[in-house]
């Protein structure tokens, strides 16, 4: 069956650190794969997009991987600040799905002082 | 611009009544989606419109449906209404040609079932 797991524990990392979110599917196969960041009652915010063909994406304090072999991606942000305090979500879209994402069920980061 | 907007943003029913939801996409969007996310998972994939035809459906029950207008808002409908469809109901939008992949979530509503 196809999944798509991130790490359904709550991560809590300390103010300065690097966190390190993980999504791993299977029976997939990926056009595209996305991170959305969600605070509570508020729809998913969109912050990178890494293509089948790609290994990593940096955007400012965030960096994305892309394992098509593990059928992983990893997320990070460095130098974490209490702000980054949220749920995040990796979503795939798979070759010829059109735009339509499959999403994990998120990992909620809580950055601490 | 102004981000997606869905309107209501809280709704109360009773089991067996019907819904309609809204959604206006960003400006310049042409393509609509709508997802479910029930308390503690990641939202699920109902529908996808784009320039008002349907182009994809998620494995939920025809009691639900949608549809795009001629200024690209949309409507989701449920009917009969079961407890298990409670759950905040997202819209997204995205533009057309490059950057077609990022969708912009609405806020949701928030529909509550008792």
């Amino acid at each position: 069956s196809q999944k798509i797991e991130q790490n359904s524990e709550a991560l809590n990392i300390q103010e300065g650190k690097t966190a390190t979110l993980t999504c791993n599917y299977t029976n997939y196969s990926p056009a595209y794969l996305q991170w959305y960041r969600q605070d509570p009652g508020r729809g998913p915010v969109f912050l990178l997009l890494i293509r089948e063909n790609e290994k990593e994406k940096r955007k400012e304090r965030l960096k994305v991987t892309f394992d098509t072999t593990l059928k992983q991606s990893l997320f990070h942000i460095t130098a974490s600040q209490p702000a980054d305090s949220a749920t995040y979500l990796c979503a795939l879209a798979e070759r010829g799905g059109g735009n339509k994402l499959t999403f994990g069920t998120g990992t909620q980061l809580k950055v601490e002082l | 611009d102004a981000g997606v907007t869905q309107s209501p943003t809280h709704l109360i029913k009773t089991r067996g009544q019907q819904v309609t939801l809204r959604c206006s996409p960003i400006s310049g969007h042409k393509s609509v989606s709508w997802y479910q996310q029930v308390l503690g998972q990641g939202p699920q994939f109902i529908f996808q419109y784009y320039e008002k035809e349907e182009r994809g459906r998620g494995n939920f029950p025809d009691r639900f449906s949608a549809r795009q207008f001629p200024n690209y808002s949309s409507e989701l409908n449920v009917n009969a209404l079961l407890l298990g469809d409670s759950a905040l109901y997202l819209c997204a939008s995205s533009r057309p040609g490059r950057g077609k992949e990022t969708q912009y979530f609405g806020p949701g509503t928030r529909l509550l079932v008792l």
